[in-house]
């Protein structure tokens, strides 16, 4: 099984939808939550980051993290054509030698 | 001027041919990564360095090797080229917070006929 699993999609919505895209995990050590976004031909940058449980809104953005039920979600209000992307989660926990564990990837697509 | 930079952005190369990666960054990090990305398996992890002295193994190295030249630059080589190393490669920063944000190069499409 692997530690972060994430819908590959692709998931298509129409313009000014209200996006929810989702992971789950088995770590319960894990206690920073990322959202990352990747144009195609593009490498991925970072869009949200949440510590712990809880709600975290930047924008149109809102991250959500359920440490009770590992669960971890990340909602676009008023989709935009320019939020088309490829939406990897990933998540770690601190420590001096942690590395940052990456869900597959949800290909999202905004019809105009 | 990009922070991360890799060469080249697109390789077609043969079996068993060697092949090297380049990565070089203006950020100032000790921490580089490389990853390889495929289809349904998201980005996974092959070798990282977390300052010029260390080098550790990622979840999927067999077939890959790594030199850290210095601070800024990260190399990835692949001895023997095979067809399944056919994917697109990442190079990445971090500094090492406690988030330990990463920041990616643009990557380098590989392709082994």
């Amino acid at each position: 099984q692997k530690e972060v699993e994430q819908d590959p999609g692709p998931l298509s919505v129409p313009e000014g939808a209200i996006v929810s895209l989702n992971c789950t995990y088995s770590n319960s050590a894990f206690q920073y939550f990322m959202w990352y976004r990747q144009y195609s031909r593009k490498g991925p940058e970072l869009l949200m980051y949440t510590y712990s449980s809880g709600n975290k809104e930047d924008g149109r953005f809102t991250a959500q993290v359920d440490k009770s039920s590992k669960y971890i979600s990340l909602f676009i209000r008023d989709s935009q054509p320019s939020d088309s992307a490829t939406y990897l989660c990933a998540m770690t926990y601190y420590s001096s030698a942690s590395k940052i564990i990456f869900g597959s990837g949800t290909r999202l697509s905004i019809r105009p | 001027d990009a922070d991360v930079t890799q060469t080249p952005r697109n390789r077609i190369t043969k079996t068993g041919k060697r092949i090297m990666l380049e990565c070089s960054q203006t950020k100032g990090h000790d921490r580089m990564y490389w990853y390889r990305q495929d289809p349904g398996l998201g980005l996974r992890l092959i070798y990282y360095s977390f300052d010029v002295k260390d080098i550790n193994k990622g979840e999927i190295s067999d077939g890959y090797s790594v030199s850290r030249q210095a601070q800024a630059k990260f190399s990835l080589s692949l001895e023997s080229a095979i067809p399944n190393q056919t994917a697109l490669y990442f190079c990445a920063t971090s500094e090492g917070a406690e988030t330990d944000t990463q920041y990616f190069g643009p990557g380098t499409r590989l392709t082994v006929l």
